[in-house]
């Protein structure tokens, strides 16, 4: 099976400016997360969507940061402003249930440079 | 803080040596799963152990959970330089229901 898309592979942007991240998870997976790992630590949930549904978006700084799945299929996510501290990589995921029975299967994510 | 915790930060050993890292984490779980990340990519699901199991095995990776201790442990036995990666445990949290992420592992494997 085609795994978890995501694009750009890199992106390197000033302070202040904007950017958008895409995700296309594998086929049938309901379930889809978006994570921020920054150097040197694990990755930390932003959001989580079930079909096309926000199921825990606690920890997504939404004065900033925004996402949104359309269709309940691909999904983007979009920073506007960016600031230095968010250089780091975002990973999305997908799973066919929820993480009670379903393994997460990731991209290879997006570094996400702000200079 | 993280819900769960790897130690060591680090570990180097020898091909064909065995690898144990260990995974501490803080709150009652309903499973754990175990990643591996290698440099530039992103993580793949090695194993899910749930709460009511003790130990699991999948190939040359075994894993245990102990609930009483809130700790879990891999082993990777006849370790080889492709296993070299970062590993990540993570707990799924019964009452939260979402999995933490600790901030791993790094394992160097030398041919």
């Amino acid at each position: 099976e085609a795994g978890v898309a995501q694009s750009p592979r890199y992106k390197i942007i000033e302070k202040r400016q904007s950017v958008a991240f895409w995700c296309n998870p594998i086929s049938g997976h309901a379930t889809l997360y978006w994570y921020q790992q920054i150097l040197g630590q694990g990755p930390k949930l932003l959001i989580q969507f079930q079909n096309n549904g926000v199921v825990d978006d606690s920890q997504l700084p939404k004065d900033r940061f925004s996402a949104e799945r359309l269709k309940g299929v691909d999904s983007t996510l979009k920073i506007q402003p960016a600031k230095l501290e968010d250089s780091a990589v975002y990973l999305c995921a997908s799973s066919l249930g929820t993480a009670y029975n379903s393994p997460l299967h990731f991209g290879n994510g997006t570094r996400l440079t702000v200079t | 803080s993280q819900q769960g915790e790897e130690d060591p930060q680090a570990l180097s050993i020898q091909e064909g040596e065995n690898a144990t890292m260990n995974c501490s984490y803080k709150t009652s779980i309903n499973n754990l799963q175990w990643y591996r990340q290698n440099s530039g990519r992103g993580l793949v699901h090695l194993i899910l152990i749930r709460s009511n199991e003790r130990e699991k095995h999948s190939g040359r990776l075994r894993v245990t959970l102990d609930t009483s201790k809130k700790s879990s442990s891999l082993l990777i036995t006849a370790s080889r330089a492709a296993d070299t990666a970062s590993y990540f445990c993570a707990s799924l949290n019964t009452n939260a229901g979402k999995s933490t992420f600790g901030d791993g592992t790094t394992l160097t494997v030398k041919p």
